[in-house]
């Protein structure tokens, strides 16, 4: 069973409008959690990485939240444009890793005139 | 900036065939990565490396090889190309371990295909 679950696997949004996708995790012991965007035929790119103590953190239209309780993060886009078309991607990392990211499946966002 | 760069983006092998895929980066980071991502699965680790001359498996390693004689390459190496090893590969590179926090880049992908 996969440690990063993402939801909801793929969403159609139009332009100009918010969402948020959704990442539960069982990744322990926990060390620091990302999301990255990846377009389609290239590699991911980070968006944020939060540690256990980081409850929010944004990047431009990006807005990301860790509850590290419920094993629970979010990432939400704001005003979405025609370039956030691409995959979302929850990374966890456990603090014994030594090379390991744990990586979701990811959130295939569309965004639509 | 070059950052993490593959070679080639796409190849297509025939089955029994081996090849090798070239990363380089020029951020003079100790650590270095290969994943493979299938459609709809999260990336996998082949294997990393944590400095010239250190090498450890990840969770898919079975028909690769890699090596790390420079903190620049980190070629990965397939032998016998089989049909389940048609994916995308992608190399990373970070700085110091995931564990402390910090970034990790990837390159393009390299999209392989074994006929």
């Amino acid at each position: 069973k996969n440690q990063v679950e993402q939801s909801p696997q793929s969403l159609i949004i139009l332009e100009g409008k918010n969402c948020t996708l959704q990442c539960n995790y069982t990744v322990s012991p926990f060390s620091n959690l990302r999301w990255y965007k990846q377009d389609t035929g290239r590699g991911p790119v980070s968006l944020t990485i939060m540690t256990f103590s980081e409850n929010t953190k944004s990047n431009g239209r990006y807005t990301a939240t860790l509850d590290a309780d419920t094993k629970q993060s979010s990432l939400h886009i704001t005003a979405s444009q025609l370039s956030d078309s691409a995959s979302y991607i929850c990374v966890v990392v456990r603090t014994d890793s030594w090379g390991k990211f744990q990586f979701g499946a990811g959130t295939q966002v569309v965004v639509t005139p | 900036n070059a950052g993490v760069t593959q070679t080639p983006k796409f190849r297509i092998l025939k089955i029994g065939q081996s090849m090798t895929l070239q990363c380089t980066q020029d951020m003079n980071h100790n650590y270095m990565y290969w994943y493979r991502q299938d459609p709809g699965m999260g990336l996998k680790l082949i294997y990393y490396s944590v400095g010239a001359g250190i090498t450890d498996k990840g969770e898919v390693p079975n028909g690769y090889n890699v090596s790390r004689s420079t903190t620049e390459d980190f070629p990965l190496r397939l032998e016998l190309a089989a049909p389940s090893q048609t994916s995308v590969y992608f190399c990373a590179s970070s700085y110091t371990g995931p564990q402390r926090g910090t970034e990790a880049f990837f390159g393009q992908g390299t999209r392989l295909t074994v006929v």
